[in-house]
């Protein structure tokens, strides 16, 4: 069964680092076709990508935000590390991670790995105010 | 332009079926899957159709997803008043080598 919890502060001010931790179970990182990613909520809004990476340490992030984020993984600990820098209150959301599961396809290419979101944590609350 | 479009609300009565509707582009639905996920207010997404039409298990085969060019489709029958709740679809999108989130249907069960 695979768990994810986010972790984290809930009040940050702004300018400051957001650092968040996403702890997993039921799977591991070094376990090729699996990854991790990042995705937000502001209140009353819809969801947002911001980050994702997998088993192989490839990373993507959102383009609008890819000079603050940071995505980062500790195999060992089972841990994923997420850092927004310069936090705005219009980064206020709901920050969610998610497990990565891949499923291989062949077309005119070849062999195509495609991955997708199948199961995320409850996500944290962070809210940015001085 | 790279975004996924949504309408904001749907409805329907008990038993009856109602479509949500997904519009992309060439450069994320047009080449690659699609999904859906449902979210019950204060609760985390949960994936209802991968691969444009598969259902995980557990997923009632009440729920059924298609594709056709740039736009794809979740279909919900024998509506039931656990299934009020948003709806989003997501892509991959290849222009932005990142995820696109529609921006979501709030499904009203009347």
């Amino acid at each position: 069964q695979i768990t994810l919890k986010e972790s984290g502060p809930t009040l940050v001010k702004p300018t400051q680092t957001l650092m968040l931790t996403c702890t997993f179970s039921g799977f591991s990182l070094s376990t090729p076709g699996v990854g991790v990613g990042w995705i937000r909520q502001p209140p009353g809004k819809a969801l947002e990508w911001l980050a994702l990476i997998y088993w192989d340490d490839v990373r993507r992030y959102r383009q609008s935000l890819k000079s603050r984020l940071t995505i980062t993984k500790d195999t060992s600990r089972n841990q994923v590390v997420l850092t927004l820098t310069n936090m705005d209150p219009v980064d206020t959301a709901t920050y969610s991670c998610a497990h990565l599961n891949s499923f291989t396809h062949y077309d005119a290419i070849g062999r195509i790995d495609s991955y997708y979101f199948d199961q995320w944590g409850q996500g944290t609350l962070v809210t940015v105010s001085s | 332009q790279s975004v996924l479009t949504q309408s904001p609300s749907a409805s329907g009565t008990p038993g009856q079926r109602v479509t949500i509707s997904c519009s992309g582009s060439s450069s994320n639905i047009g080449d690659n899957f699609i999904y859906w996920y449902q979210q019950v207010p204060g609760m985390a997404p949960k994936l209802l159709i991968y691969r444009d039409n598969q259902r995980p298990s557990g997923v009632p085969d009440r729920f059924s997803g298609s594709k056709s060019g740039t736009s794809a489709s979740l279909a919900i029958g024998g509506l039931r008043s656990e299934d009020e709740a948003d709806y989003y679809c997501a892509a991959w999108d290849n222009s932005l080598s990142g995820w696109l989130f529609g921006g979501g249907t709030k499904l009203t069960v009347l």
